[in-house]
């Protein structure tokens, strides 16, 4: 079935220095990946929608600035935490929404980010 | 924002026993479905039920879906110490279109 592999699982960085996330569609193209953010105990929240050959959209109150979409190919989203803070420390998690045959949403394995 | 919420937001059984959590949303959808995510981990789709669809199953599995009420219900039978993790449901406006969470509810199953 289809797959989506996202990358690191896990990461941990200073204050101030930038994080790249990358999700993959391994064996299908994804015009569309939508990102997530789940802080601990709580639902996820999308932060926006990554679309490839133009500009992400970001959900009201998402720093565009900070949270840098780029959606290079159709086989590659990447979301960059830039000037990371601890409070950015969160759960990250993308997901490929249906479509090419595909009945329902395929989500990576997420990516635990601690700043410290 | 999140589209509803999930109740109850934490549930404890029994190994055999069932467990049933609801999930109720605002506005009109295309389909609901439903998710496990074990602690850390990424999320496993369960089921997808449309809106012109009032009951599904999968394996142990119940879903109910109420769009009058926009409720939906989640059974999981007999269930096993395996079973622990949190389950969300989603709801999709339109086909392809972004999913929107529930709150979760928290379900531990006692061996």
């Amino acid at each position: 079935g289809a797959v989506v592999s996202q990358h690191p699982s896990w990461v941990i960085c200073k204050s101030g220095t930038s994080v790249k996330i990358e999700c993959r569609s391994l064996d299908f193209q994804a015009t569309t990946m939508f990102w997530y953010r789940q802080f601990p105990k709580q639902s996820l929240m999308l932060m926006a929608t990554s679309n490839e050959g133009s500009k992400a959209t970001y959900e009201q109150g998402v720093e565009k600035d900070k949270f840098l979409i780029n959606h290079a190919s159709l086989t590659l989203s990447t979301l960059t935490v830039t000037s990371a803070h601890p409070e950015d420390s969160s759960f990250y998690i993308c997901s490929a929404p249906p479509g090419q045959g595909r009945t329902e949403a395929f989500f990576g394995q997420g990516t635990r980010l601690t700043v410290v | 924002s999140q589209q509803g919420e999930e109740d109850p937001q934490a549930l404890s059984i029994q190994e055999g026993e069932n467990a049933t959590m609801n999930c109720s949303y605002k506005t009109s959808i295309n389909n609901l479905q439903w998710y496990r995510q074990n602690s850390g981990r990424g999320l496993v789709h369960l089921i997808l039920i449309r809106s012109n669809e009032r009951e599904k199953h999968s394996g142990r599995l119940r879903v109910t879906l109420d769009t009058s009420k926009k409720s939906s219900s989640l059974l999981i039978t007999a269930s096993r110490a395996a079973d622990t993790a949190s389950y969300f449901c989603a709801t999709e406006k339109a086909a392809g279109n972004k999913l929107t969470f529930g709150g979760g509810t928290r379900v531990l199953v006692k061996p």
